[in-house]
Order: C-alpha cells, then structure tokens, then sequence
C-alpha cells in the first residue's frame, strides 16, 4: 500500500531561518507528490506538487524536489517568516487511489 | 471566489443525537471526498463518491453515512455521535480519483464538538 512518512514537530526557528521538512514515501506504482499547508482553523491548501522524478515543485518560495531514487519529497525554504507558522502535510496518490497524507508537521516561526 | 464550501464552521452536537455536515461545490468536479482529522492527526479518508458510485473505506464505522443528491452536494450524516467523533470534517474534491495534476481542492473544515 501507500504510506508516507514525515519529521515529527514542532519545529521551531526564527524568522529567515532556512526551513527543511522531510518527507518519504512508499507506494504502490508511480506516485504524484504534494505538500498541503493548513493554517490554524483552516482546511487544507495545496501548496506544491511534482509528478514525475526530478520534478521539482515550488511556490510561494517553498519548493520540493522528487527523488525516486530516494523516494524523497522534502520541503525547503530559504528564508521564513512568521506568517509561514502552520502545519504542512506531504501527501501522495498512485493511479486511481485518494491521496494518502502523512502525519504533518507544526512549524513556528519565532519574530 | 469560494469553490468548496462547508457548512456550519463550528458544530456542537449531542452525544447520540444525529448530525448532519454539508458541503458544496462550485468546480463540477465528478469526485468528492470527506475526511476525518482529529487533534495534530494526518486527515483520515471515511469515503468518497466518484459521480454517483459510493466508495466506503473499509475502515470506516457504520456510525458514518453519506448522501450525494447531485453533483454539487455532499453530506455527512453521523447517525449516533460519540465522544470519539470530534473532530475536524474536511470536504475535498477533484476531476478524477487520484488526481495527479491538480491534487484536491479542500473546503475549510466543519470542527464537531460532542457534548
């Protein structure tokens, strides 16, 4: 089956502080990748994605790159800020199947 | 703007009273997805309608139903909530299951407090 598996948090660091959130996965055939970001109270946004290896997703200044070979999405950014306290969620989803997120992980960005 | 829209925000139900979680959508997206997420959890899926096809998680109590009247709305009937069933209720859509392009769109979540 699928699974993913991420850092546990909270992770804290002040602001423009470089930020890494590891993420790697199992899966079941060929997956999509996405990091969702969900701010307090919210629901879910879609943040980045990539869809074959190498890809490399980014926004927002946040990007991840696929690597099959280490079956590896982390999340980076050069410089936080506050406004990027949330919790991120790596998720994957193979052929027909709904994604499948990992556990999340809390950042805090200190001022 | 809003594409995904759930309502209420905030629910407060009565332990063993049924309650019922909307949600709607303006992308005519053919799947739509309820999932559960409780306090710093990963979002649990209970179901999906891909159309009008039902698909239930194996996973997924009996104590959960659910209703798609037509394409735009879903509903989430817990027929005999218990205390265990607080949580955040997220309503998500896509074109296609496992949308690999475009990943969900999510509404903002129904919090149910069991009292």
């Amino acid at each position: 089956g699928n699974s993913v598996t991420q850092m546990e948090g909270p992770v804290t660091l002040s602001e423009e502080a470089f930020l890494t959130i590891n993420c790697t996965y199992t899966a079941t055939g060929y997956p999509s990748l996405f990091w969702y970001v969900q701010y307090p109270g919210e629901g879910l946004q879609l943040l980045l994605k990539a869809t074959k290896a190498d890809d490399k997703g980014s926004n927002k200044g946040f990007e991840a790159t696929y690597r099959k070979e280490t079956t590896s999405f982390h999340l980076e950014k050069g410089s936080v800020q506050v406004s990027d306290s949330a919790v991120y969620f790596c998720a994957l989803t193979t052929g027909r199947r709904a994604l499948t997120f990992g556990s999340g992980t809390r950042l805090q960005v200190q001022p | 703007d809003a594409m995904v829209i759930q309502n209420p925000r905030y629910q407060v139900t009565q332990f063993g009273k049924p309650v019922t979680l909307s949600c709607s959508q303006t992308l005519n997206h053919n799947v739509m997805y309820w999932y559960q997420q409780k306090s710093s959890q990963a979002p649990k899926l209970l179901f999906h309608y891909y159309d009008k096809d039902f698909n239930n998680e194996a996973d997924t109590p009996d104590n959960f139903q659910s209703r798609r009247p037509n394409t735009s709305f879903c509903f989430l009937d817990i027929r005999s909530p218990g205390l265990g069933d607080a949580a955040m209720y997220l309503c998500a859509t896509s074109r296609v299951t496992g949308e690999p392009n475009y990943g969900y769109t999510f509404g903002s979540g129904t919090r149910l407090t069991v009292v």
